[in-house]
């Protein structure tokens, strides 16, 4: 089965502070996701890596970075946490495929508050 | 844009009662669809799945969905809820693409 860890399942950070937010799965899988996840938002796609050192913005990437040095991990970077970063972060892995009909693979979440 | 709208924010069911939470999507092309579940405190697990063929897909846990291509719907139905069904459900639509469009999420609470 699948493993995708998030590092932490809280983090309380303060403004302005760098924040690493790690993510690492087990079965090789080229994709691999960020998303925030916030009430009445459902899941928002922050940014996507499709291969080592390969990444793509998704739809709200200001004020994050990403880093995907091996393959199985992937982490997520906020430059300097702002309290409107305050929420749910979920990382997720897929296979590419040949149409993107590969289903995602969650990890359990890091549930950031910035005070 | 591509979409993905769930209807129902929050629904509270008796156990035994039949369950229907809407997903209506805007994109005319191809698509492959999914239900997701969260469970309290647990990670997003994948429900069921279509891409193609019969436009009837049955998952865990006894939920099935179909695709109704021309109300651009994939609905997800189950006949009986128990407690333990009590969960956020998000509807998500790939057209091909990397990029998942997931709905708000419905908040289903059943009564024991």
């Amino acid at each position: 089965d699948v493993k995708v860890t998030q590092s932490s399942r809280y983090l309380v950070k303060r403004t302005g502070e760098k924040v690493f937010l790690e993510c690492v799965q087990d079965m090789d899988h080229e994709n691999m996701f960020w998303y925030r996840q916030d009430p009445g938002l459902g899941l928002r796609l922050i940014y996507f890596s499709y291969d080592v050192k390969m990444k793509e913005k998704g739809d709200i990437p200001e004020g994050y970075s990403v880093s995907r040095e091996k393959k199985e991990r992937f982490s997520l970077i906020l430059e300097s946490a702002s309290t409107n970063q305050t929420s749910m972060y979920l990382c997720a892995s897929s296979l590419r495929g040949s149409s993107y009909n590969s289903p995602l693979h969650f990890g359990n979440g890091t549930r950031l508050t910035v005070t | 844009a591509q979409s993905v709208s769930q209807h129902n924010h929050h629904v509270i069911l008796s156990e035994a009662a039949s369950l229907e939470l809407g997903c209506n999507y805007s994109y005319g092309g191809t698509v492959n669809l999914f239900w997701y579940v969260q469970y309290p405190g647990q990670h997003l697990q994948l429900l069921l799945k279509y891409f193609s063929g019969d436009p009837l897909v049955k998952g865990i846990k006894g939920f099935e969905a179909e695709f109704i291509k021309s109300k651009f719907s994939f609905n997800l139905r189950k006949p009986s809820v128990q407690w333990s069904d009590t969960a956020e459900y998000f509807c998500a639509v790939n057209s091909g693409t990397y990029k998942y469009i997931f709905g708000t999420g419905t908040r289903l609470k059943v009564l024991a």
